[in-house]
């Protein structure tokens, strides 16, 4: 049973374009979402993150918006650079109760020039 | 600080066979996790150490699977008579307990072949 789900494996955008990433979650005790970036044979990165007492988060180019009562959460690049190709994972947990993080699948995102 | 640092980064090993990765993390970080990832799929959490103590197993972790973290430092995953769908990237993460932080920080992985 997948409480995080990231239902597109793939999206392709152009240079200078918003890339829009999507992830929704089923645990409504998750309180903290984070965003992480992963590159081929790396470890992921942390990138941004939200808690559920915002909606909105914005660092950069980066913004995560999140929708508590859709249990939905989006990840904005503006604008998308070559350079943001990667594998994107959501990631959600329910710190309060001190549970660990619970991944998507992930989205492969290509940006192309 | 370089970071979370992982040993070995790659693994090949005979079905049957046991071993055992590192993990260095972070040396402020009180919190340090296990995930394994397979193709496609994104890192699925198997236990967590707070300091010394283990809090959380996930169901994925059998009871080949041991892991610890003596001292609160440094940490080890043991897993015994190895099995083909042990194939997999193990990653090893740490993060600081605090209240609304709780980035953890990925090292590279030990990706682990069973032949």
């Amino acid at each position: 049973d997948q409480q995080v789900k990231q239902n597109s494996p793939s999206l392709s955008v152009q240079e200078g374009r918003i890339s829009i990433l999507n992830c929704d979650y089923t645990n409504s005790m998750f309180d903290y979402f984070l965003w992480y970036k992963k590159y081929p044979a790396e470890g992921p990165t942390f990138l941004i993150s939200i808690s559920s007492i915002k909606d909105k988060n914005e660092d950069g180019r980066f913004t995560v918006f999140l929708n508590k009562s859709a249990k939905h959460l989006s990840l904005h690049i503006v604008p998308s650079q070559p350079g943001d190709s990667a594998v994107y994972f959501c990631a959600a947990s329910a710190y309060q109760a001190g549970t660990a993080l619970i991944f998507g699948k992930g989205t492969t995102l290509s940006v192309s020039s | 600080d370089t970071g979370v640092s992982q040993n070995p980064r790659h693994k090949i090993t005979k079905r049957g066979q046991n071993v055992t990765f590192r993990c260095d993390p972070i040396s402020e970080h009180n919190r340090l996790y296990w995930y394994r990832q397979t193709l496609g799929q994104g890192p699925e959490f198997l236990t967590y150490f707070q300091n010394e103590a283990q809090l959380e197993k996930s169901r994925l972790l059998s009871d080949r699977f041991s892991a610890e973290r003596p001292k609160g430092s440094f940490s080890t995953l043991e897993i015994q008579r190895t099995e083909q769908g042990d194939s997999a990237m193990y990653l090893c993460a740490s993060s600081l307990g605090r209240m609304m932080n709780t980035e953890a920080f990925f090292g590279q992985g030990t990706r682990l072949t069973v032949v």
